[in-house]
């Protein structure tokens, strides 16, 4: 079965760091485009960082420098490395699965995690 | 940036009725535009790539049109378990969502 389970998220002061996981079991991490979509409470959806099976990666400007996404191979795992965090990056965060190709569409998606930024 | 402008941002039908929304991209897109379901708590749902196109196990009543900058999602009868918000997606370069429309049963 494809899936993907994110870990790492939780209450963290404005300014600190965390790094968010995303376990993936039935396919390939690196063999697909990979992304984290946030979704700040009541709101809407929002890309915020990708990567490429080339390993290229891209981030929204909203985090551009703050945020890097990366992957561990031999684990499976997708990785989101969240620095200088702001009361805004306060969300539950998903990671998706793209296609070998390219970006196209996202599916599956993982549940998600939370991360709250407040002092 | 390419910007999706998604309307309505939320309607009221009764079961049965006929629901549409559409999407509106910045510039031409083709057909790189694909539509979620999202239920509270829960992560978006595939329902429609490449602008018409079923995702598998998506029952027939949803469906979804347009190419180039205008976009349409319908759901041809609605059904107590379609309420949710849909959303919206392009993938012509980074992508972005729609804002969303939060559907609700009258």
């Amino acid at each position: 079965e494809v899936q993907l389970v994110e870990s790492g998220g939780g209450l963290v002061q404005p300014g600190g760091a965390l790094r968010l996981s995303c376990s993936a079991s039935g396919f390939t991490v690196s063999a697909h485009y990979m992304t984290w979509v946030r979704q700040p409470p009541g709101k809407g959806l929002e890309c915020v960082s990708v990567i490429y099976s080339d390993g290229s990666t891209y981030h929204a400007d909203s985090v551009k420098g703050r945020f890097t996404v990366s992957r561990d191979t031999s684990k499976n795992i997708l990785y989101l490395q969240m620095e200088s965090l702001r009361a805004e990056d306060t969300a539950v965060y998903y990671c998706a699965r793209g296609q070998t190709w390219g970006v196209g569409w996202f599916d599956p998606w993982g549940q998600g995690t939370l991360v709250i930024v407040s002092s | 940036d390419i910007q999706m402008t998604q309307s309505p941002s939320s309607l009221s039908a009764s079961v049965g009725d006929r629901v549409t929304i559409t999407c509106q991209a910045s510039q031409d897109i083709s057909n790189y535009l694909n539509w979620y379901q999202q239920k509270p708590g829960k992560a978006p749902k595939l329902l429609i790539y490449d602008a018409s196109n079923l995702e598998t196990g998506v029952p027939s009543r949803f469906s979804g049109s347009g190419s180039g900058t205008d976009f349409t999602f319908t759901v041809s009868s609605l059904q107590p378990e379609d309420i949710g918000t849909y959303y919206c997606q392009h993938y012509d370069d980074f992508p972005t969502f729609g804002g969303g429309t939060k559907v609700e049963i009258k």
